[in-house]
């Protein structure tokens, strides 16, 4: 079965530092991940996915993320962060082998942005 | 143009009522997801279609639970004999013709059902 680990609940950068969250995958066979971000009383947007094709994904807003098979990690990063960045992330998983459709999500990282 | 949209943003019942959910998808998007957010906690997957039929409702929790997508656009998450554990964020999300495992899905803003 397929499933994520978001490693940090809550994790708080003040403005301009970089950003790490952190996200370690199991899946039976080659993954498709994700990394959503839902902004208080808005829909889950979609920052980035890889499917297999280069391990480097860039995404939007500055976003970027590294899929990396021997540590079966997908850590989301962003060189400095703006206020507007702080938000719930969701990192995403679905299993290719299955073809089952179902997204399974972690269990969220709260970003705090401090001035 | 139009993203995902599910109304009643807010549902409010008491418990034992029934309740029924709405999604409109991206027009032109065949499948159709629902998922359920508790408080806490990332969005959990209860059922898939693709056109009208449910290609996978293994994520329903109960009999209580049903949808249907009718005309292979609406769809209409029903939920029976409500109970406080039901209370959640109801999240609807739609995703194009390709219908991969790779597939964006998009979603809605959700309904916060409370069930008192």
């Amino acid at each position: 079965a397929q499933s994520v680990t978001q490693l940090d609940s809550h994790v708080s950068v003040s403005e301009g530092t970089p950003v790490l969250l952190r996200c370690n995958y199991s899946s039976s066979y080659s993954p498709s991940l994700f990394w959503y971000v839902q902004h208080p009383n808005k829909g889950l947007q979609l920052l980035l996915k890889y499917t297999s094709a280069a391990t480097l994904v860039k995404g939007i807003n500055g976003f970027e993320a590294e899929f990396k098979k021997s540590e079966t990690s997908f850590h989301l990063t962003k060189p400095s962060a703006h206020m507007s960045d702080a938000a719930e992330y969701f990192c995403v998983v679905s299993d290719l082998r299955t073809g089952r459709r179902a997204l399974t999500f972690g269990s969220g990282t709260r970003l705090q942005v401090q001035p | 143009g139009a993203g995902v949209s599910q109304t009643p943003s807010n549902k409010v019942t008491e418990k034992g009522k029934y309740v029924e959910l709405r999604c409109d998808p991206i027009s032109g998007h065949t499948a159709l997801y629902w998922y359920r957010q508790s408080l806490g906690q990332g969005p959990e997957f209860l059922i898939y279609f693709q056109g009208t039929g449910a290609a996978d409702d293994s994520g329903l929790p109960n009999d209580r639970f049903f949808a249907v997508r009718p005309e292979g656009s609406v769809s209409t998450l029903k939920i029976q004999r409500t109970e406080r554990g039901d209370s959640a964020v109801y999240l609807c999300a739609s995703s194009p013709t390709s219908g991969g495992v790779s597939d964006t899905q998009y979603f809605g803003p959700g309904t916060r059902l409370t069930v008192l």
